[in-house]
């Protein structure tokens, strides 16, 4: 099985400063795909970024954007400028595509953002 | 309209008693899957999907059945609920192929207790 290790239950960051959260993987997968998803309150599932491994770009979707070193099986998020709506859970996941888009996903960050 | 929905969205029920999860999706997606969330362990597979005709276990499937009833219907069972089954449940779909991005969309989850 995949195991995704998300090493940081809880964090904080102050308002407009940036953070980011650490995930690591482990596979000896050659090609698949990563993720992040967003859990807000609410607790609706969002997805915020997304990485496949065969690109050595990594992805950006507007403050967020990821460091993926596929050597060190690495995948952190970065969040510059934080917002208070970015308050949520954060879950990094890990889906190869022989698994049937099976997702393995880590325990979760909660992040907090401070006004 | 949301794309994956989930019935009911909050449940509580006691114990030994039988509770059906229903989920819907209007993406068309063949993929369907369900997901228990439980706070420090992130999302684990119960089950999921590839057709209707092809159904699999994931990794915590016992206690659990589903049933699916045609590409967009997935329901899951609980056939006599006991307390640690109390959990968020969440289903989603896929797509795969080439040329897309393999991502899961999630329901809104349903909030289980069982007393």
């Amino acid at each position: 099985a995949q195991t995704v290790t998300q090493s940081q239950p809880e964090m904080s960051v102050q308002e407009a400063e940036t953070v980011t959260l650490s995930c690591t993987y482990d596979t000896s997968e050659s090609n698949y795909y990563l993720f992040w998803y967003k859990q807000p309150p609410s607790r609706q599932m969002i997805l915020v970024i997304r990485q496949e491994a065969y690109k050595q770009q990594n992805a950006t979707e507007n403050r967020f954007s990821v460091n993926f070193q596929k050597a060190a099986k690495s995948f952190s998020l970065k969040i510059s400028d934080s917002q208070l709506g970015d308050t949520a859970m954060y879950f990094c996941a890990f889906m190869k595509p022989r698994t049937g888009n099976q997702f393995y996903f880590g325990t979760g960050t909660s992040l907090t953002v401070i006004p | 309209d949301a794309d994956v929905t989930q019935t009911p969205r909050n449940r509580i029920t006691k114990t030994g008693k039988r509770i059906m999860l229903e989920c819907s999706q209007t993406k068309g997606h063949d993929r369907m899957y369900w997901y228990r969330q439980d706070p420090g362990l992130g999302l684990r597979l119960i089950y999921y999907s590839f057709d209707v005709k092809d159904i699999n276990k994931g990794e915590i499937s016992d206690g659990y059945s589903v049933s699916r009833q045609a590409q967009a219907k997935f329901s899951l069972s609980l056939e006599s609920a006991i307390p640690n089954q109390t959990a968020l449940y969440f289903c989603a779909t896929s797509d795969f192929g080439p040329g897309n991005y393999n991502e899961q969309f999630f329901g809104p989850g349903t909030r289980l207790t069982v007393l």
